[in-house]
């Protein structure tokens, strides 16, 4: 069946860097979208690309669709506290609606 | 995300024993979907159901069942058939090509 292959499993960061996380499948994908899930609550939406190339922000979010329609990556500049938590790529396969979902990346700051 | 309700927030099943989880929607949203996480994975789909009174087997639909007898609700049960029910449970609504918003989840434990 159909994979997805997030990296890193984890992060220990400090405060203030720059994050950088990717997804890549071996067939290609319709619709990337990328969540993030507090401890004890459901997946909530941060970006969703459609289309080969696009690049789409939302605050210090940035999220990219690889132009082989294979893979895509998620940054996040200047990390605050609240950016912990395990983010979460999903592709959508061109001939159905099911999500295919990535193992997550944890993303911890260091104290 | 707001209008979309998981009940109960945590649950306990006994040996042998049935248990109901439920997802209630105000949306309007045509498709609903019930994921299975285990810590350190991904999301994985038990069923889902894109229109009134049909549903699909996910990738790991043994031991479960689920009905939708109206637009707004899709109520997962957890059989005394699924061996290793212990997990955390996310009921996911969606529309069309629209990505999937979540519910906060129930936690169900074996006693």
């Amino acid at each position: 069946g159909q994979q997805l292959n997030q990296s890193p499993q984890s992060m220990f960061i400090q405060e203030g860097e720059d994050v950088s996380m990717n997804c890549t499948s071996s067939s290609i994908f319709n619709t990337w979208l990328w969540y993030k899930q507090d401890p004890g609550e459901g997946p909530v939406l941060l970006i969703a690309l459609y289309k080969a190339g696009e690049l789409t922000s939302n605050g210090r979010l940035t999220a990219q669709f690889g132009i082989t329609r294979k893979d895509s990556f998620l940054n996040i500049s200047a990390s605050i506290p609240s950016d912990v938590g395990i983010y979460f790529c999903a592709g959508q396969p061109k001939s159905n609606y099911q999500l295919i979902w990535g193992a997550g990346t944890k993303l911890i700051i260091k104290p | 995300d707001g209008g979309i309700t998981q009940s109960p927030k945590y649950l306990f099943r006994k040996e042998g024993q049935n248990v109901t989880l439920s997802c209630e929607q105000n949306l309007n949203h045509d498709a609903m979907y019930w994921y299975r996480q285990d810590p350190g994975q991904g999301l994985r789909l038990i069923y889902y159901s894109q229109i009134v009174n049909d549903f699909q087997k996910g990738d790991i639909a043994e031991g479960y069942s689920v009905s939708r007898e109206k637009k707004e609700s899709f109520p997962l049960t957890v059989t005394s058939a699924q061996k290793n029910p212990t997990a955390f449970y996310l009921c996911a609504v969606g529309q069309n090509n629209q990505p999937q918003h979540f519910g906060d989840g129930t936690r169900l434990s074996i006693l």
